[in-house]
């Protein structure tokens, strides 16, 4: 079984400034797929970014980018830039890269940042 | 296009009573899913479904009924709620395969007294 581990409950980061959030996985698969998702104080869930395990190259969207490194199952979501938009639960997620998997995501207890003035 | 579509938003029920909580889509996606987000504990699958009349349990299917009878349509089932089923219930659907997004609906908020 996989699971996946957010250290920190809680973080806090002014506007414009930079804040990374922490996710660490256990796995003994080799294909998987990672994924952030932000949760905002609507309830909506919302795909931030992802990343593919057989991919080397960080994924970024915009003012959001990971830095993923597999031999040490780390996968921190780095937010440039912060807008107090980006106030919400933060969600780390791992998937398996196989048919009939795509529907089983396994989450972390997320992080919840507050974007401050 | 409305995406995953949940109903109610919100629900209270009695210990005992038994409900359906709807979900649907119309992005003819294959899998769909069912969580339950809890405080603390993040998501946890409790059913999901590779396609129509195929289902199989997750992480916590226990109290919960699932069918998949279209391939819009994934109702979840409490069949005689219990104060432990009090959560915020998501149900999530995707195309399967590479293209590996899933889409949430809004969540349904339900209180078991």
């Amino acid at each position: 079984a996989q699971t996946v581990t957010q250290s920190q409950p809680e973080m806090s980061v002014q506007e414009a400034e930079t804040v990374t959030l922490s996710c660490t996985y256990d796995t003994s698969e080799n294909n998987y797929y990672l994924f952030w998702y932000k949760q905002p104080p609507s309830r909506q869930m919302i795909l931030v970014i992802r990343q593919e395990a057989y991919k080397q190259q960080n994924a970024t969207e915009n003012r959001f980018s990971v830095n993923f490194q597999k031999a040490a199952k780390s996968f921190s979501l780095k937010i440039s830039d912060s807008q107090l938009g980006d106030t919400a639960m933060y969600f780390c997620a791992f998937m398996k890269q196989n048919t009939g998997t795509a529907s089983k995501l396994t989450f972390g207890t997320g992080t919840r940042l507050q974007v401050t003035l | 296009n409305a995406g995953v579509t949940q109903t109610p938003k919100f629900q209270v029920l009695k210990t005992g009573q038994s409900m359906t909580l709807q979900c649907a889509q119309d992005m003819n996606h294959e899998y769909m899913s069912w969580y339950r987000q809890d405080p603390g504990m993040g998501l946890r699958l409790i059913h999901y479904s590779v396609g129509a009349g195929i289902t199989d349990q997750g992480e916590v299917p226990n109290g919960y009924n699932v069918s998949r009878s279209t391939t819009e349509d994934f109702p979840l089932r409490l069949l005689s709620a219990a104060p432990s089923q009090t959560s915020v219930y998501f149900c999530a659907s995707s195309w399967g395969g590479r293209d590996s997004e899933q889409f949430f609906g809004p969540g349904t908020r339900l209180t078991v007294l």
